[in-house]
């Protein structure tokens, strides 16, 4: 079945530590993106990327890094400078970079620092 | 930037009733408007999606307006049902200039309630 695997779906951690949350997809799309949701402020883009080895600073890049070394992988490290990163995480990707079109959603991984 | 406000943050129905939800957008560039379903726990899904040459969508239950010139596009559920339940999310997204990626900015959301 083609679509996007997010991994793990709950994830603990301590405050000072960075943590890598694994995006991976096998629909052979262009373009992926990093979504953080907090309740009642909808989703808020933190990277994105339209190609491998290259990717853009969303609206909330800070604290936050990512790598597109592969075209099916887009990880993200939440690392210890991201003072609330407390929240449910998404990656998405779209097909097409010659036009708009919709974007799939991983089913999210939930942060949590303990 | 592009703003999307997304209108109610909550809203109950009685099953059989109709649902509207309405979102405004800041950047008359947008052209490309979705509309996400996302149930507990899980990603958004996309319901249905329409883009700035059509003022109406329809797709069996669900239809979305948009009205450019007022810059607000409107979901609509007909019949609704306990399972349409769920958090929907209205975006725009526009062409950077110079890219081709469509950067989707997302309304707050609306918490749908069924009554069966």
């Amino acid at each position: 079945d083609g679509g996007i695997t997010q991994s793990p779906k709950y994830l603990f951690r301590k405050e000072g530590q960075n943590v890598t949350l694994s995006c991976e997809q096998n629909l052979n799309h262009d373009a992926m993106y990093w979504y953080r949701q907090d309740p009642g402020q909808g989703l808020r883009l933190i990277y994105y990327s339209q190609i491998v080895n290259d990717f853009q600073k969303g609206d909330i890049a800070e604290g936050y890094s990512v790598s597109r070394e592969k075209k099916e992988s887009f990880p993200l490290t939440v690392t210890s400078a991201q003072k609330n990163p407390t929240a449910f995480y998404l990656c998405a990707s779209s097909p097409d970079r010659g036009r708009i079109t919709e974007a799939f959603f991983g089913q999210g991984t939930r942060l949590t620092v303990v | 930037g592009e703003n999307v406000e997304q209108h109610p943050s909550t809203l109950s129905v009685q099953e059989g009733d109709s649902a509207v939800i309405k979102c405004t957008y800041s950047d008359s560039a947008s052209n490309y408007f979705p509309w996400y379903k996302q149930e507990l726990g899980k990603g958004p899904q996309l319901i249905i999606d329409i883009r700035s040459n059509v003022g109406e969508k329809k797709d069996q239950r669900i239809a979305v307006t948009l009205n450019k010139t007022a810059k607000h596009f409107s979901l609509h559920i007909t019949e609704t049902q306990p399972e349409d339940s769920a958090v929907y999310f209205c975006a725009a997204s526009m062409r950077a200039g110079g890219t081709s990626y469509g950067k989707l900015t997302f309304g707050q959301g609306t918490i749908l309630t069924v009554h069966p």
